[in-house]
């Protein structure tokens, strides 16, 4: 089945750890997203893609990064800059730009 | 830049009523798309119904419509006769400059 697999589901990290988060999808989309969602607010844009070997600083990329090497995959790394990592992280793809975005089931990172 | 307000937090609603739901955006974009997003307490993030700028006609999908206003910049999300299991966080977002944001949400609960 086409979809976005996000993994892992549930990570615990130490702190000043970097970790990865796994984004991979067989939509044969152009466009990637990564979000960051805290309880009971909205998504933010931490980084986007819209090809191969090209991505974007969304509005809160600092503490964050990315690669984009396969058109199926988009990996994010909470690096220990960021201040605050605890939280639900969200990614997403589109056919192109102008289109509705397929979400992941998403992970949820605590750092101790 | 784009930003995107939703001004009710939170909403009760008596089941069968109807319910809207409010979203003003701000881009300079004269092309963009608008979205209603329902995230339920599992976390999943579902699309609900997409406006384009250009679409003359509000957006309509089952029980879904979209009031789009855009003198006004808004972009309401209307659900007829709502349901128990409408209750969930809704957000709206759009899509501009290559990039999806979306606001900060409204969570609506159905009362029975």
């Amino acid at each position: 089945d086409g979809g976005i697999t996000q993994s892992p589901k549930y990570l615990f990290r130490k702190e000043g750890q970097n970790v990865t988060l796994s984004c991979e999808q067989n939509l044969n989309h152009d466009a990637m997203y990564w979000y960051r969602q805290d309880p009971g607010q909205g998504l933010r844009l931490i980084y986007y893609s819209q090809i191969v070997n090209d991505f974007q600083k969304g509005d809160i990329a600092e503490g964050y990064s990315v690669s984009r090497e396969k058109k199926e995959s988009f990996p994010l790394t909470v690096t220990s800059a960021q201040k605050n990592p605890t939280a639900f992280y969200l990614c997403a793809s589109s056919m192109m730009p102008y289109g509705e975005l397929f979400f992941g089931e998403g992970s949820r990172l605590t750092v101790l | 830049a784009q930003k995107i307000t939703q001004t009710q937090p939170g909403m009760f609603v008596q089941e069968k009523e109807a319910v809207t739901l409010d979203c003003t955006y701000d881009t300079s974009d004269q092309s963009y798309g608008l979205f209603w997003y329902k995230q339920p307490s599992s976390g999943e993030m579902i699309f609900l119904i997409y406006q384009g700028s250009y679409d003359e006609q509000n957006a309509t999908e089952g029980r879904y419509s979209l009031n789009f206003q855009k003198a006004r910049k808004s972009a309401n999300l209307v659900i007829s006769a709502s349901q128990l299991g409408d209750s969930a966080m809704y957000f709206c977002a759009s899509l501009a400059d290559d990039k999806i944001i979306f606001g900060k949400g409204t969570r609506l609960h159905i009362l029975p």
